[in-house]
């Protein structure tokens, strides 16, 4: 069965500073692997995805993600956050375009001036 | 292009009644998937519907129930409520071909 973890459920970051959200996978083929965002009251956004190919992977506001299949992660990182990336980050991960996605638990990131 | 719109927003049930759920896709999308997120968890994979059949389900009971119609827009419907119902519902359309998801804002159902 494929699940997904996400160890930290709550991280505070100052504006400016580097993050990484982790994310590790359990999934008996080649996954499809997903981070999404989710503001307060909001549904979810793709921020960017890996399908095959280049392991690391860019997404949208500044985001990227490293793919490491011998640690089983998907780790988000952005270099600089502002206060408007505040909000709860999913991490997924599907077998194949058509299938389902089996979501983590989410991060919830509080960015603090 | 139209996103993807769910109704109602929000909505109060008592325990043993039954809702109904409403998404449109978004638009040239074909394939609609329903999710339910409790209060400080992730997404959970209830079933997707492709050409107005189901195409996979998660591990809900039958009283978990949709629809699909031939403008891609589907349904939601949950029998019987039950407290533990009590989530926000969530409808993602996408493309066969292509997978990637998009969602709609949710339906927030408070079971009482």
């Amino acid at each position: 069965a494929q699940s997904v973890t996400q160890p930290d459920i709550h991280i505070t970051v100052s504006e400016g500073a580097s993050l990484e959200l982790r994310c590790n996978y359990s999934y008996g083929a080649t996954p499809y692997l997903f981070w999404y965002v989710q503001s307060p009251g909001q549904g979810l956004q793709l921020l960017l995805k890996y399908f095959s190919g280049d392991t690391l992977v860019q997404g949208i506001k500044g985001f990227e993600a490293e793919f490491k299949r011998s640690q089983s992660s998907f780790n988000l990182r952005k270099p600089s956050v502002h206060w408007s990336d505040a909000a709860e980050y999913f991490c997924a991960v599907g077998g194949a375009l058509t299938e389902k996605l089996t979501f983590g638990t989410g991060t919830r990131l509080t960015i603090i001036p | 292009e139209t996103g993807v719109t769910q109704s109602p927003t929000h909505l109060i049930k008592t325990r043993g009644q039954q809702v109904t759920l409403r998404c449109s896709s978004q638009s040239g999308h074909n394939t609609v998937s329903w999710y339910q997120q409790a209060l400080g968890q992730g997404p959970q994979f209830i079933f997707q519907y492709y050409r107005e059949e189901e195409n996979g389900r998660g591990n809900f009971p039958p009283r978990f129930s949709g629809l699909q119609f031939p403008n891609y827009s589907s349904e939601l419907n949950v029998n019987a409520l039950e407290l533990d119902d009590s989530a926000l519902y969530l409808c993602a359309s996408s493309l066969w071909s292509n997978g990637e998801l998009f969602f709609g804002e949710g339906s927030r159902l408070t079971v009482l």
